[in-house]
């Protein structure tokens, strides 16, 4: 049982390139979430989606996007990387929805870490 | 975005001692949940305490929640070197902000033999 698995651990990409960060789960859980983790600031949600097919906004959307097309994948693109998207990205997943009052904690990989020069 | 507020930002004990951190929160919530983060690893859940619920344990782990204060603490007991770690509390908001948690920006514990 390998949970929450992200690809790569490592990057490093030149300002304006694109690239996506893969995130899969075999938990079949519901739902899916990205975070990015700076220091000092803690994690901040990205996106985040409660099914196939359905994606919804974090407190830090701009510059990313996501798509759920299986339960299984969660893919965060980068769409033109800038300096400021330097950071350690964490993939999670939760069999209900994080948050509303499901009580359902979350499952996180081990981060993808992005420099951006 | 963040209402968990961690309490001390970085705490030094040593082996057997016990480990107290705080987080203190702004609004109203479902639950609140604490998790471990290694370096350079995921964060992993501890545990989970209600809004209904005053104090929780598992193992050597104790979390209180006063949410008259809106406050959490969680106690480790007898700490090894092992559990050296940075730890986050977050909250699920009794609000229609979404399905997503708000982390804190942790505290540092560093447990030396």
């Amino acid at each position: 049982n390998a949970g929450v698995t992200q690809t790569p651990k490592f990057q490093v990409l030149k300002t304006g390139q694109s690239m996506t960060l893969q995130c899969a789960q075999d938990m079949n859980h519901e739902y899916m979430s990205w975070y990015r983790q700076d220091p000092g600031m803690g994690l901040r949600l990205i996106h985040y989606s409660v099914g196939a097919g359905i994606t919804d906004q974090g407190e830090v959307p701009n510059g990313y996007n996501v798509s759920r097309s299986t339960t299984e994948d969660f893919p965060l693109r980068l769409l033109s990387a800038a300096p400021s998207q330097t950071s350690v990205y964490f993939c999670a997943s939760s069999p209900y929805p994080a948050g509303g009052g499901y009580n359902s904690p979350l499952h996180f990989g081990n981060g993808t870490r992005l420099t951006v020069t | 975005s963040q209402q968990g507020e961690e309490d001390p930002q970085a705490l030094s004990i040593q082996e057997g001692e016990n480990a107290t951190m705080n987080c203190s929160y702004k609004t109203s919530i479902n639950n609140l949940q604490w998790y471990r983060q290694n370096s350079g690893r995921g964060l992993v859940h501890l545990i989970l305490i209600r809004s209904n619920e005053r104090e929780k344990h598992s193992g050597r782990l104790r979390v209180t929640l006063d949410t008259s204060k809106k406050s959490s603490s969680l106690l480790i007991t007898a700490s090894r070197a092992a559990d050296t770690a940075s730890y986050f509390c977050a909250t699920d908001p009794n609000s229609n902000s979404g399905y997503a948690l708000n982390f804190g920006k942790g505290t540092s514990l560093l447990v030396t033999p």
